[in-house]
């Protein structure tokens, strides 16, 4: 079936650090890819997204690559604030479906230090 | 605004109860579902509606109920049927289906976080 894999975390970060958090996937078809972003006590929000291969989303500083070479989706940010201290889950869902085939990762605990 | 409120946003349940969890939006969104959060893990589908008086089940459905009979309300029902229930409860919605490319974007409530003493 198909599912996402995301990296362990928690990662640990000083401000102005550079932040990779890795995603890959394994799905049948051509998903679309996506990135949500949790702050602490409140619900998922969307951070970005990308529809098909090569494209590359992005968002208040933050970008992924769809690879399909790679089944990759890995979020990528320069340098990150304080405030980026959240859990981040990366999800795919099929050209063909609802939110029934929306799935994702376990989620990557962020912690950005000042 | 338009959103999704979810309510409580904190509540405890005694062993044997059963609990409603409230979920409302005013987006207009067709689409309707809850979501189970675990800590360390992804978030697990419970159940799903894409139309009034329609619903279906998710991944984990066992000791959950649901209803929809207003486009804008989606309650979930925490039975005594669940064995372990405590988690921190996500709704969400979403204004299509089926949209052709297929990128379904969700708008979720900030959650409801359930305590069983």
């Amino acid at each position: 079936g198909d599912s996402v894999t995301q990296m362990e975390g928690p990662v640990t970060l000083s401000e102005e650090a550079f932040l990779t958090i890795n995603c890959t996937y394994t799905a049948t078809g051509y998903p679309s890819l996506f990135w949500y972003v949790q702050y602490p006590g409140e619900g998922l929000q969307l951070l970005l997204k990308a529809t098909k291969a090569d494209d590359k989303g992005s968002n208040k500083g933050f970008e992924a690559t769809y690879r399909k070479e790679t089944t990759s989706f890995h979020l990528e940010k320069g340098s990150v604030q304080v405030s980026d201290s959240a859990v981040y889950f990366c999800a795919l869902n099929l050209l063909s479906g609802s939110a029934r085939q929306l799935t994702f990762g376990s989620g990557t605990q962020l912690t950005v230090l000042p | 605004d338009g959103g999704i409120t979810q309510s409580p946003k904190y509540l405890f349940r005694k062993e044997g109860q059963n609990v409603t969890l409230s979920c409302e939006q005013n987006l207009n969104h067709d689409a309707m579902y809850w979501y189970r959060q675990d800590p360390g893990q992804g978030l697990r589908l419970i159940y799903y509606s894409q139309i009034v008086n329609d619903f279906q089940k998710g991944d984990i459905a066992e000791g959950y109920s649901v209803s929809r009979e207003k486009k804008e309300s989606f309650p979930l029902t925490v039975t005594s049927a669940q064995k372990n229930p405590t988690a921190f409860y996500l709704c969400a919605s979403s204004s299509s289906t089926g949209l052709p490319s297929g990128a379904n974007v969700l708008t979720f409530g900030a959650g409801s976080r359930l305590t069983v003493l």
